[in-house]
């Protein structure tokens, strides 16, 4: 199974708004609502950010939210803070019963 | 709230067998609705679903095709933790290893272990 492509960096000022896409196939990301984000810090375990597309954990800022449109889901960050400088990442189920994760994207806020 | 604690050694000789704990708490490995899970991570590289064990009346497995030939993800439902072993190690397996849960089967994961950084070398 091979990874879902993801931009290996995207930056924005503070306020604005950022989107990072994750591009899969009608056997992952196309095929099911099962796809998810994490948030990284260096030395961390990724943390959940978004569940089944578009959901939002308890906990999580309302400044992020998330979309699927065919094979490509997005993340998008509103209001952006130093504070989500950080990499990120996709996951989707497949169609063989296992996870596939994006490469990550690097967000950094100048 | 769930907590998972990893234990396993940190250096593992090329050919011999990584294994890895990850003890529970506030949740139980039988829970009929979660999924318990293998996740590694490389050096500056996105992570790797390696496999999961969870109950459904009985037990179940799922593995990468990647190692499916050198994984085993068991429960232990006495010390109510679960384990992962990957046979035949190289170089290529040194990563950063998690332990995580899929609370009610979407494919999603929360909360995860610390990680444990285990290095192939002889």
């Amino acid at each position: 199974q091979s990874a879902l492509t993801q931009p290996a960096s995207v930056s924005g000022s503070p306020g604005q708004s950022i989107t990072i896409s994750c591009t899969g196939t009608s056997s992952d990301v196309g095929g099911y609502n099962y796809v998810s984000w994490y948030q990284q810090n260096p030395g961390k375990a990724p943390k959940l950010m978004i569940y089944e597309v578009t959901n939002r954990p308890s906990g999580v800022s309302h400044r992020f939210s998330g979309s699927k449109s065919g094979n490509t889901a997005s993340l998008t960050i509103s209001g952006l803070q130093a504070e989500d400088e950080a990499d990120y990442y996709c996951s989707s189920y497949t169609s063989s019963s296992s996870v596939v994760f994006g490469g990550g994207t690097k967000v950094t806020v100048l | 709230q769930v907590q998972l604690q990893q234990s396993g050694p940190g250096v593992v000789k090329p050919s011999q067998t990584l294994s890895l704990t990850c003890a529970i708490s506030g949740d139980s490995v039988s829970n009929n609705s979660s999924a318990w899970i293998w996740i590694r991570q490389s050096p500056s590289r996105g992570p790797e679903w390696l496999g999961r064990t969870f109950y459904r009346s009985k037990w179940y497995n799922d593995y990468a095709l990647s190692v499916k030939s050198r994984i085993t993800i068991d429960p232990d439902t006495s010390n109510n933790q679960f384990s992962l072993q990957l046979n035949s190690v190289t170089p290529e397996d040194t990563a950063v290893y998690y332990c995580t849960r899929d609370p009610v089967g979407g494919n999603w994961f929360d909360p995860w272990g610390q990680g444990t950084l285990v290095t192939v070398s002889s």
